[in-house]
């Protein structure tokens, strides 16, 4: 099945600090998106991104499918933002359960 | 928009009784819809596909018989973990595909999961 990596693992920054999240698949995808994680285990679609890049106020994304790849921007990081980000990919149709990624677990301190 | 709701929030079973998960998807049509299982600080790995009217698919290595799957309408399913075991316990999450005018048709929108503890 596909394969999919993100980098790093774990991320430790200051408030205000810009980071950026990697996610390697290892075939071409139909979908992907990104996804936070609460505290509580509330996924929360950040992006639908198989292809292209997109702005959400101080997130934004950019996946460049012909090199299977994608990345998370945060900038201007806030405690809020603390959490594990997840990728998930399908290859095809709609009808295909999510692949994901281990998560990059955040920590913003104060 | 493309609200999921999960039902119970959390539940504590003893061992050998059966539990029933639902997912209902608030104010939109979902014709499938997943289900995906956690375990403590792991990623999430599908379980199962449920299509509405007909029978789930499931993942390899996940038992039919202990995780039944219902899909009765376009806005509910279910998942019945049967005899449950403490290796049961786990963090349950459904997915639901939504058909949503200006929104892709692959997105999957997620509910907030049921933690489930087998003593």
């Amino acid at each position: 099945g596909i394969q999919v990596e993100q980098s790093p693992p774990d991320l430790i920054l200051q408030e205000g600090a810009n980071s950026t999240l990697r996610c390697n698949f290892s075939d071409s995808v139909n979908n992907l998106q990104w996804f936070h994680q609460n505290p509580w285990g509330q996924l929360i679609n950040l992006f639908y991104i198989p292809s292209g890049t997109k702005q959400n106020g101080r997130l934004s994304a950019t996946t460049v499918a012909t090199e299977r790849y994608s990345l998370l921007y945060i900038s201007s990081s806030q405690t809020t933002d603390s959490g594990v980000y997840f990728c998930a990919v399908d290859l095809g149709g709609g009808a295909d359960g999510l692949t994901f990624g281990k998560g990059t677990h955040l920590i913003i301190q104060p | 928009g493309a609200v999921v709701s999960q039902h119970p929030s959390w539940v504590i079973c003893k061992s050998g009784t059966s539990v029933k998960i639902e997912c209902r998807s608030l104010d939109f049509q979902a014709t499938t819809m997943f289900w995906y299982r956690q375990f403590p600080k792991q990623s999430l790995m599908l379980m199962a596909t449920s299509n509405e009217g007909s029978k789930a698919t499931y993942e390899q290595g996940v038992e039919k018989d202990k995780f039944l799957i219902n899909h009765a309408s376009l806005t509910l399913s279910t998942l019945t973990v049967t005899s449950a075991h403490p290796e049961d316990s786990s963090f349950y999450i459904c997915s639901a595909r939504a058909l949503i005018a200006g929104s892709s048709t692959d997105t999957q929108y997620f509910g907030p999961g049921t933690r489930l503890t087998v003593l």
